[in-house]
């Protein structure tokens, strides 16, 4: 049981470049969520799913997009990478609202 | 407004001690509640939930205080392979972004 898995694990951009972060889950969750995590500002929510097809914005949205097309699969899109959005980023899964998430192993991004 | 806070520490403990740490939240709608591990450069990780009533899991003790607000974690006999960062949850009910993490407690566990 693979739980949650990020593809890529690492990645460096060139300001100005996109590039997709793929998530995929395999426990029929509902819920999907993307983080990103940076020092001294814990985890912060960028956008989240409740559902296949459906999308919502966090925290923290901009300069990001996202699609849930596939039950299974939360993408993560940056469409013009800036040297602020460098961080770690987390993707996440819960069975619903108020159930514990289970995270991604994490894609750290460096945007130069 | 969400608030979750933490003592960011770090804690520095010896080895075999008890260490314990809380997490105040603001809104007392909050219904689930949650301690995650996080280690360096990895992923969190649940380690327990908090229930009502308290809960046990093998050294580790997590309570639910309602009136003040807080939940708790404790360590007793402290181990090595316990040094990391202790994130809370707090759920408030309703939709998904009605949850929200404390920025973690640094524990360090000494020999």
């Amino acid at each position: 049981n693979a739980g949650v898995t990020q593809t890529p694990k690492f990645r460096v951009l060139k300001t100005g470049q996109s590039m997709t972060l793929l998530c995929a889950q395999d426990m029929n969750h509902e819920y999907m969520y993307w983080y990103r995590q940076d020092p001294g500002m814990g985890l912060r929510l960028i956008h989240y799913s409740v559902g296949e097809g459906t999308t919502a914005k966090g925290e923290v949205p901009d300069g990001y997009n996202v699609s849930r097309l596939k039950k299974q699969n939360f993408l993560l899109g940056l469409e013009s990478a800036a040297p602020s959005q460098t961080s770690v980023y987390f993707c996440a899964s819960s069975y619903r609202a108020n159930s514990p998430l289970h995270f991604g192993n994490g894609t750290r991004l460096t945007v130069t | 407004r969400k608030e979750v806070e933490q003592d960011p520490g770090p804690f520095n403990v010896p080895e075999g001690a008890t260490v314990a740490f809380n997490c105040t939240y603001s809104n007392s709608a909050s219904q689930s509640f949650f301690w995650y591990r996080q280690d360096c450069r990895k992923e969190p990780k649940l380690l327990m939930s908090v229930y009502s009533s308290g809960n046990e899991d093998g050294r580790f003790t997590a309570q639910l205080n309602r009136a003040s607000q807080y939940i708790s974690l404790l360590i007793r006999d402290s181990k090595l392979s316990d040094s990391a960062t202790y994130l809370c949850v707090v759920i408030q009910g309703g939709g998904a972004d009605g949850l929200t993490f404390g920025k973690g407690t640094h524990l360090i566990i000494q020999p």
